[in-house]
């Protein structure tokens, strides 16, 4: 069974450092990655997914097979990212979920 | 575009009763899929439709069960309330629910069981 393992469940961070989400995953297949977001009295919104290899908000995250992670980076936080971040996996038609971190990016 | 629209927003029920709720996805929309999300246990997976056909059914009692009618509209029903059952429910939406697709989420539906 696929499991999505948020470690951090809160990060504190000052505005402009950079901050890392980690993510670890166990699938036995090839995974389909994503990272969600959840800004304060916002719905659930997609932030990124593998498969787009894309930068979105300053963000990036790379899939690392041998090591079953996808971290999201971001070099300079800023205040507009504090937010709870979920790590999912898509399998089967339907999405598992990490725990989730909440990051405060303080000024 | 309109997103996906949940209804209703807040429900109140005591145990033992049922409670429907129901989910409009995005326009063109053919997938639905439904979410618990609690403090406790995070976001899971309940099930998840495609031209009225349930596709993949998460780990939850039998109470729980769910449909989607001709216009992708979907409703979730649980039935038996539980004070367990006590969450926020999220409905999502996507195109056709490939892997790779992304997902489209609804405010939800807060269910408070007393």
């Amino acid at each position: 069974a696929q499991r999505v393992t948020q470690p951090e469940k809160l990060l504190s961070v000052f505005k402009g450092a950079p901050v890392e989400l980690k993510c670890n995953y166990s699938y036995s297949g090839s995974p389909e990655l994503f990272w969600y977001v959840q800004y304060s009295r916002q719905r659930l919104q997609l932030l990124l997914r593998h498969i787009s290899r894309e930068s979105i908000k300053g963000f990036t995250a790379d899939l690392n097979k041998g090591e079953t992670s996808f971290h999201l980076k971001k070099p300079f936080a800023q205040e507009e990212d504090s937010a709870m971040y979920y790590c999912a996996l898509h399998s089967d038609y339907k999405l598992s979920f990490g725990a989730g971190t909440t990051v405060t990016v303080r000024a | 575009k309109a997103g996906v629209t949940q209804t209703p927003r807040y429900l109140i029920k005591t145990r033992g009763q049922q409670v429907t709720l129901s989910c409009s996805p995005i326009s063109g929309h053919r997938s639905v899929s439904w979410y618990q999300q609690t403090p406790g246990q995070g976001l899971q997976f309940l099930f998840e439709y495609f031209s009225e056909t349930q596709r993949n059914k998460g780990n939850f009692p039998g109470r729980f069960s769910g449909r989607q009618f001709s216009n992708s509209r979907s409703e979730m029903n649980v039935s038996t309330l539980e004070l367990g059952d006590s969450a926020l429910y999220l409905c999502a939406s996507s195109l056709g629910g490939q892997m790779n697709e992304k997902l489209f989420f609804g405010s939800g539906t807060q269910l408070s069981v007393l």
